[in-house]
């Protein structure tokens, strides 16, 4: 079965400093697709990254990149140059092998400090 | 703004009644679906449609169902409510089946129920 794991429940990062939040995942399909999202304490889910498993080079969205390390099944969200609006869940997700929905891991609540 | 619109965002019912969630998806997503995030369950996919037609479906309870209508809106009834039925409810949109780099799942803002 797929799952997906986020083994750090919460995280402290200083203003302006980078911070990698760790996604491993399981699965036995050779094609899936990796995914981040926000989580303000609005409620919204905001879309971050995308990660494709065959995807040649690691994605990057702005201030936020996916360490994507395919043997080790693991897809680690970096934010560079923390800012105090990253304060929020992060989630990383991964799409069903049916088609379409996510699965996704617990979450990682990120508290960035001034 | 992801462009998935929800509504009501709020809403505040007691047990045993029946509410619904509605959904605009996003112009030209064909996809729809419904997730609901509670404290104790997490993030848990309830149902997904596919211009029109029912594609997936994981954790729905039978007290809940879901449709989609011909112009790709879609709603979530959720009937003889409990307590445990509080909680945040999502709906998600993409253009096709399957995600890729092109192609992302975008949600909405969420509807906030709150059973009392």
């Amino acid at each position: 079965a797929q799952k997906i794991t986020q083994t750090q429940p919460g995280m402290f990062v200083q203003e302006k400093e980078a911070v990698t939040l760790d996604c491993t995942y399981d699965t036995s399909d050779p094609s899936y697709g990796l995914f981040w999202y926000k989580q303000p304490s609005s409620g919204e889910m905001i879309f971050l990254i995308y990660q494709g498993s065959y995807d040649q080079q690691n994605a990057t969205e702005g201030r936020y990149s996916l360490n994507f390390q395919k043997a080790r099944k693991s897809a680690n969200l970096v934010i560079s140059a923390s800012q105090l609006g990253d304060s929020a869940m992060y989630f990383c997700a991964m799409e069903d092998n049916q088609g379409g929905k996510l699965i996704f891991g617990q979450g990682t609540e990120l508290s960035v400090k001034p | 703004d992801s462009g998935v619109t929800q509504t009501p965002k709020h809403l505040i019912t007691a047990t045993g009644q029946r509410v619904t969630l509605r959904c605009s998806p996003r112009s030209g997503d064909l996809s729809v679906y419904w997730y609901q995030q509670s404290l104790d369950q997490g993030l848990q996919f309830l149902i997904q449609y596919y211009n029109g037609e029912e594609r997936a479906k994981g954790n729905i309870l039978e007290r809940f169902s879901a449709q989609q209508f011909p112009d790709l809106h879609s709603e979530l009834n959720l009937s003889s409510l409990e307590l445990g039925d509080s909680a945040l409810y999502f709906c998600a949109s993409s253009v096709e089946l399957w995600a890729d780099s092109g192609n992302t799942i975008y949600f909405g803002e969420g509807s906030w129920l709150t059973v009392v």
